[in-house]
């Protein structure tokens, strides 16, 4: 059963927009991460999270940023969105210590078009 | 540098028979790698993983092969089902590196009835 929601699912918008991606999480985990992913191609980290008011940048550059204000939400912000910027982004979180595998638990995605 | 390649886009194999999905890295530091699987207009879902000290883990039909000599990994499926049909991801994490997940481009595997 997925505990982690993001809306919306899909959404196409015009160059210049500002969008917010939502992602919630019901499991209390104190980690999340934001991927973007196009077809045929890897996920690439883009930003993550390790608690409430701890954000960082991931190993892929991208011009959006996020919050963790709340421990069960972190979204994603474009403040202009262009083409290039068209992707699907999934957002995922964990609840990693230090040992084992860092099993992460994925949202459905958002699939943004950015005309 | 892509430190995770899957470089067979796609498999087909008939249903029964079994899937060999392939996974190679060049980063050392891995210490974990985990298979993910993915179908439309779904996020990933967690398979199996295989910690670095092992080189083999089973659950059901799932068994993962490490080789860290030669860096490679594989997920073997048997018998294969045609609700496996879905993209099949391979991912890394280091401890040094906070454990986040690195992963392969995807193979998208096929199970024809």
């Amino acid at each position: 059963e997925a505990d982690i929601y993001q809306t919306p699912r899909y959404l196409v918008i015009g160059t210049g927009k500002k969008i917010t991606l939502e992602c919630s999480q019901t499991m209390g985990h104190d980690k999340m991460y934001w991927y973007q992913q196009d077809p045929g191609m890897e996920l690439h980290l883009i930003h993550y999270s390790y608690g409430v008011n701890s954000t960082e940048k991931g190993d892929l550059s991208s011009e959006s940023t996020v919050s963790r204000i709340r421990t069960e939400h972190f979204p994603l912000t474009l403040e202009s969105a262009r083409p290039s910027h068209t992707s699907q982004y999934l957002c995922a979180s964990s609840d990693f210590r230090s040992s084992g595998a860092n099993v992460l638990t994925f949202g459905a995605g958002s699939r943004l078009t950015v005309l | 540098d892509q430190q995770v390649k899957q470089n067979s886009p796609s498999l087909s194999v008939q249903e029964g028979r079994i899937s060999i999905l392939n996974c190679d890295y060049t980063n050392s530091m891995f210490d974990y790698f985990l298979w993910y699987k993915k179908y439309p207009a779904e996020g990933p879902t967690f398979l199996i993983s295989i910690s670095s000290i092992k080189d083999k883990n089973e659950d059901g039909r799932f068994t993962v092969f490490l080789n860290k000599s030669a860096k490679h990994l594989s997920l073997h499926i048997v018998p294969s089902q045609p609700g496996d049909s879905a993209v099949y991801f391979c991912a890394a994490s280091a401890a040094a590196s906070g454990s986040r997940l690195t992963f392969g481009e995807g193979t998208q595997l096929t199970v024809n009835p």
